[in-house]
């Protein structure tokens, strides 16, 4: 009964190893986030798709890319990791996107990436 | 954009009732959410408000002054299940994205 599906749950990867991470929704959203929150902190958006629309943060660094190939399923590439990357990765999906009502986000476990 | 402020920490008694309290300033507001996040797990949705009032769910409530962008969450009858960090998010007018407080982290103790 799974509604966003993230894989993998927890990544390990080397100092400048490109890695990807993917999310995918049995809901039919949208829109789909992806979010980084680093421990105690807010999730901070890094990016998010409204359908193929693809809107950036203004600083959402470089080295973060996203793809959505279908409305399932979306990936977020990290270029060349760094240590200060190492956080807890957030997939979320909402419907429709601008709405009056309630089109509350509901978030995958998350991906927690360590960068040795 | 907009600032959200909430408290870092809360420690509480089982049973007993915790207020949490969230403040924010933006400039077109349209809704506020609050999300539970338990440690190394994903927020999940707990109340929407976007209406001046009180929103009750069971033995969660939520409160919402527009007027002077504050906002509460209200927790009853705590258990410890409940320990965890409360998300409080606002979404603005102009877009459907949401921004969001730091969390503050309620732990309830015995």
């Amino acid at each position: 009964d799974a509604m966003v599906i993230q894989n993998p749950r927890y990544q390990v990867t080397q100092f400048g190893k490109p890695v990807t991470l993917s999310c995918s929704q049995t809901l039919n959203h949208n829109v789909m986030y992806w979010y980084q929150q680093k421990s105690s902190q807010a999730p901070k958006l890094l990016f998010h798709y409204y359908d193929k629309d693809f809107n950036n943060e203004a600083d959402t660094p470089d080295n973060f890319q996203s793809r959505r190939p279908n409305t399932s399923f979306c990936f977020l590439d990290i270029r060349s990791p760094g240590l200060g990357d190492a956080a807890m990765y957030l997939c979320a999906t909402s419907s429709l996107g601008r709405s009056t009502s309630t089109d509350t986000q509901y978030f995958g476990p998350g991906t927690r990436l360590t960068v040795l | 954009g907009q600032n959200i402020d909430q408290p870092t920490e809360m420690t509480a008694t089982e049973g007993a009732i915790v207020q949490i309290n969230c403040t924010y300033q933006t400039s077109g507001f349209n809704g506020l959410f609050w999300y539970q996040q338990h440690a190394g797990e994903a927020p999940t949705f707990l109340s929407y408000n976007v209406l001046d009032g009180l929103e009750e769910k069971g033995r969660f409530s939520s409160f919402l002054s527009r007027s002077k962008g504050y906002s509460y969450l209200l927790l009853k009858e705590l258990q410890m299940k409940d320990s965890a960090s409360y998300l409080c998010a606002v979404r603005d007018w102009d877009d459907y994205k949401l921004s969001f407080g730091a969390g503050t982290t309620v732990t309830v103790r015995a």
